[in-house]
């Protein structure tokens, strides 16, 4: 049981250039997240998906683009990268509201962006 | 909106010391709360949930508490050890916003040998 796995675990890109940050998990769990952390501030939700199929603007969405493949799988892209952008991006999941709803959150991808 | 704060923002006592990390939210219209432990470098691992009905919750040496009318919600350590030394995360569930987790900064914990 892997829990949630994410990667890369370290990027480093140039302004402009885009790629996409892969995220599973195998716990059967219905919603996924994607966050960003940054120094002093916390984790901020940049996307959510509640279930397979849907996906939610979090609370800082701009310069991003998800996709939930399937139940497993939720993946984060950045079009056109900005060195804004460079933090620590960690994907969660948890069963959904109507249950316990705890979260469990995978090892994360140190993202740099020159 | 909801917010989460977390005061001290970085907090230093001597091992084998009791102690409280505190946590505050604005809304209290929880779904549930949660602390986490986050090492430095790594992930989040997750160390209590308090669902919005129960009080608090305890594991081992970690107990939580949570009183959703005044906002607020405490993370007991009994018996610190050096390898508690790690920054500590509250974050709330709220039924307004469906799935969304607020967090708040963190309390960055050092235990002294």
């Amino acid at each position: 049981n892997a829990g949630v796995t994410q990667t890369p675990k370290f990027q480093v890109l140039k302004t402009g250039q885009s790629m996409t940050l892969q995220c599973a998990q195998d716990m059967n769990h219905n919603s996924m997240y994607w966050y960003r952390q940054d120094p002093g501030m916390g984790l901020r939700l940049i996307y959510y998906s509640a279930s397979e199929g849907t996906t939610d603007k979090g609370e800082v969405p701009n310069g991003y683009n998800v996709s939930r493949l399937n139940k497993r799988e939720f993946s984060l892209r950045l079009e056109s990268a900005a060195p804004s952008q460079t933090s620590v991006y960690f994907c969660a999941s948890s069963d959904g509201q109507l249950k316990r709803n705890e979260q469990f959150f995978g090892p994360g991808t140190r993202l740099t962006v020159l | 909106k909801q917010e989460v704060t977390q005061i001290p923002a970085a907090l230093s006592v001597p091992e084998g010391e009791n102690l409280v990390l505190n946590c505050s939210f604005t809304d209290s219209a929880i779904y549930n709360l949660q602390w986490f432990r986050q090492d430095p470098g790594k992930g989040l691992t997750s160390l209590l949930l308090i669902q919005s009905s129960q009080r608090e919750q305890t594991s081992g040496r970690l107990n939580a508490s949570l009183d959703k009318s005044s906002g607020r919600s405490t993370l007991y350590i009994a018996a610190s050890q050096p390898g508690d030394s790690a920054t500590y995360l509250c974050a709330v569930s709220g039924y307004s916003s469906a799935s969304k987790i607020i967090f708040g900064s963190g309390t960055r914990l050092s235990i002294r040998p």
